[in-house]
């Protein structure tokens, strides 16, 4: 079982690039998570989705964007790569109450 | 919203030593709560989890939990930690229903001494 797949694995970004985290679960769970996790901050949400069509922000979507097309995919987008979003990110799907997480995106901007 | 206190952040601790790793949470009615575990350079996994029944609650590897209502904490425990034990630890809440209710704690580092 593949689970959830998020590519790449690491990036490194030059200050007002963009790029494209991409995440795809294939539980065909409808719930889906874009976290970031920072050293001694534990896991910060990013923009959650309920289902295909429908996203919602987190506690931290500034500079972030978000879609889900399918119930499958949710990539996370930054549009102008800040240094403060150096971080390592995680994709994460939920059923009922557990939620199942990628491998995680370490992401430097520098 | 829900808020979820982890008060060790960093724990040293030599092999075959005990181990007990506090979570604390505020939201006061039916919780849903979960350790993750993630190992260097790894991904959260799930450790243990506690919907119902017994309030003591064991998990992969040896760990276990012990959920107090009263005290609003979901402690994790291993009586003999072993080297490859070292990770960081989460503590994780569902609270009621719906998407955005999963809330973690800011982690433990736990780093077991050879």
């Amino acid at each position: 079982n593949a689970g959830v797949t998020q590519t790449p694995k690491f990036r490194i970004l030059k200050i007002g690039q963009s790029m494209t985290l991409q995440c795809t679960q294939d539980m065909n769970h409808n719930y889906m998570y874009w976290y970031r996790q920072d050293p001694g901050m534990g896991l910060k949400l990013i923009y959650y989705s309920v289902g295909a069509g429908i996203t919602d922000k987190g506690e931290v979507p500034n500079g972030y964007n978000v879609s889900r097309s399918t119930t499958e995919d949710f990539p996370l987008r930054l549009e102008l790569a800040a240094p403060s979003q150096t971080s390592v990110y995680f994709c994460a799907s939920k059923v009922n109450t557990e939620a199942f997480f990628g491998q995680g995106t370490r992401l430097t901007v520098v | 919203a829900q808020s979820v206190s982890q008060h060790n952040h960093h724990v040293i601790l030599s092999e075959a030593a005990s181990l007990e790793l506090g979570c604390n949470y505020s939201y006061g009615g039916t919780v849903n709560l979960f350790w993750y575990v993630q190992y260097p350079g790894q991904h959260l996994q799930l450790l243990l989890k506690y919907f119902s029944g017994d309030p003591l609650v064991k998990g992969i590897k040896g760990f276990e939990a012990e959920f107090i209502k009263s005290k609003f904490s979901f402690n994790l425990r291993k009586p003999s930690v072993q080297w490859s034990d070292t990770a960081e630890y989460f503590c994780a809440v569902n609270q009621g229903t719906g998407a955005n209710n999963l809330f973690f704690g800011t982690g433990t580092r736990l780093t077991v001494i050879p």
